[in-house]
């Protein structure tokens, strides 16, 4: 069974505003990582945060992590068309060989 | 640095037939994954190999699915019979074992059962 469940479904914007997806998960996890996929590039990994940490930035993204609440968000900001894709959230287990656990993902749409 | 190969790209088959994917993964990257996707939701894990042998699968429904990593680098999986339920992508990906643990997955190979 998927483990995350991302909020919202889809969400559209326009380039320049921020972006904001969350991300429920059931289970105790080693760590929660965000993936974006588009038919160009395919499933790429964006980020990855530990399971004691509870903020990360990468470049334009953000990523909080609360384990009490057993959420996460991703946050782009000044967004772009080229963010255009859907996201992902996926937990690991160190147990399972960190085999992920996907969610059913949020597709963004960017317009110029 | 190559990345995840896998082929062919599409694939379609009737119902019943049998089919078979391809997936190279990074070079020195131990630990190989295949997940399959079906349209509109994340990817769902069906096995999981640590070099040539096996650490999970679970979720793989053998009556019909199998895989192989035969010399610890590449892998085949196979659908035999092929059912309408199995149309998806099949993603394969691999991971440094011992090393982080983000995955690097390759462009899937997108498949239509008739």
């Amino acid at each position: 069974s998927q483990q995350g469940e991302e909020d919202p479904q889809a969400l559209s914007i326009q380039e320049g505003e921020n972006a904001t997806m969350n991300c429920s998960y059931k289970t105790s996890i080693n760590n929660l990582q965000w993936y974006r996929q588009n038919s160009g590039r395919g499933l790429v990994h964006l980020i990855l945060i530990r399971s004691n940490e509870r903020e990360k930035h990468s470049g334009r993204l953000r990523v909080t992590l609360d384990t009490s609440k057993k959420s996460s968000s991703l946050l782009i900001t000044a967004s772009r068309a080229a963010d255009t894709a859907s996201y992902f959230c996926a937990t690991g287990l160190s147990n399972s060989g960190y085999a992920l656990n996907f969610g059913k993902g949020t597709s963004l749409l960017v317009t110029p | 640095e190559a990345g995840v190969a896998q082929s062919p790209r599409y694939k379609i088959i009737e119902k019943r037939q049998s089919v078979a994917f391809w997936c190279n993964p990074i070079s020195g990257h131990a630990t190989l994954y295949w997940y399959q996707q079906i349209l509109g939701q994340g990817p769902k894990l069906l096995i999981q190999f640590q070099n040539n042998g096996v650490v999970d699968d679970s979720q793989l429904p053998k009556d019909r699915f199998s895989a192989e990593r035969l010399k610890g680098v590449d892998s085949t999986l196979k659908i035999q019979p092929a059912k309408l339920e199995d149309s998806a992508v099949y993603l394969c990906a691999s991971r440094i074992a011992g090393e982080g643990e983000t995955q690097y997955f390759g462009p899937g190979t997108r498949l239509l059962v008739l």
